[in-house]
């Protein structure tokens, strides 16, 4: 069974940062592009960064490019988010999620459970 | 990016009857659509891929069809389970977009 856990959310101050981890399990993850797609509260979803299977490409929104970085470990099975300069609005509930495809340009499926992250004074 | 924008925001129904919710993409996306159904408190999970097939596991009342820049998602008879929000999303642009979401529930 694929799993996809989150940790590392939590009340951060503005202008703070934070690392998210997601480990993964169930399936070869040196082989699936991965995501980062976050909802705020009481609203839609947003996709914030995708990374390919080797972690040459990656891509983000707009609303976080140049403060947010996305990673792995292939051989810890691991994906990160490191989140800096985080502002309220980034306040949010950020979902770990699989690609479909090792580039990261199919669907995804599945999802994790979500980390929320609080960015408030 | 591409928009994609979902109607109607809110639909009302009653169980056993059938849902029609729609998406439309501000450009071309050929097929490259799918579709998740959110409960409240969970993850959101896939239902429907490149416009019209049925993730594993998925009911077959659920149904996805259109092409090009208009799709739906069709649930031919709903079940109690089904009321929840569902977004649509495109891969057809090199960044990943979603629809805002339309909330299906109870009459």
């Amino acid at each position: 069974e694929v799993q996809l856990v989150e940790s590392g959310g939590g009340l951060v101050q503005p202008g703070g940062s934070r690392r998210l981890s997601c480990s993964a399990s169930g399936f070869t993850f040196s082989s699936s592009g991965m995501h980062w797609v976050r909802q705020a509260p009481g609203k839609g979803l947003e996709h914030v960064a995708v990374i390919a299977y080797n972690g040459d490409d990656t891509y983000y929104a707009e609303s976080v490019k140049g403060r947010f970085t996305i990673s792995r470990d292939n051989l810890d099975n691991t994906l990160y988010l490191q989140m800096t300069s985080l502002r309220t609005e980034d306040t949010a509930t950020y979902y770990c999620v699989k690609d479909a495809y090792h580039t990261g340009r199919g669907w995804f499926d599945p999802w994790g459970q979500g980390v929320l992250v609080t960015v408030s004074s | 990016d591409i928009v994609l924008t979902q109607s109607p925001a809110t639909l009302s129904l009653s169980p056993g009857e059938r849902a029609t919710l729609s998406c439309r993409a501000s450009q071309y996306v050929a097929s490259y659509i799918a579709w998740y159904q959110q409960r409240p408190g969970q993850a959101p999970r896939l239902l429907i891929y490149d416009g019209f097939n049925r993730a594993t596991g998925i009911p077959d009342r659920f149904s996805g069809g259109g092409s090009g820049t208009d799709f739906t998602l069709t649930i031919s008879s709903l079940e109690p389970e089904d009321f929840a929000v569902y977004y649509c999303h495109q891969r057809s642009d090199w960044f990943p977009t979603f629809g805002q979401g339309t909330r299906l529930e109870i009459k």
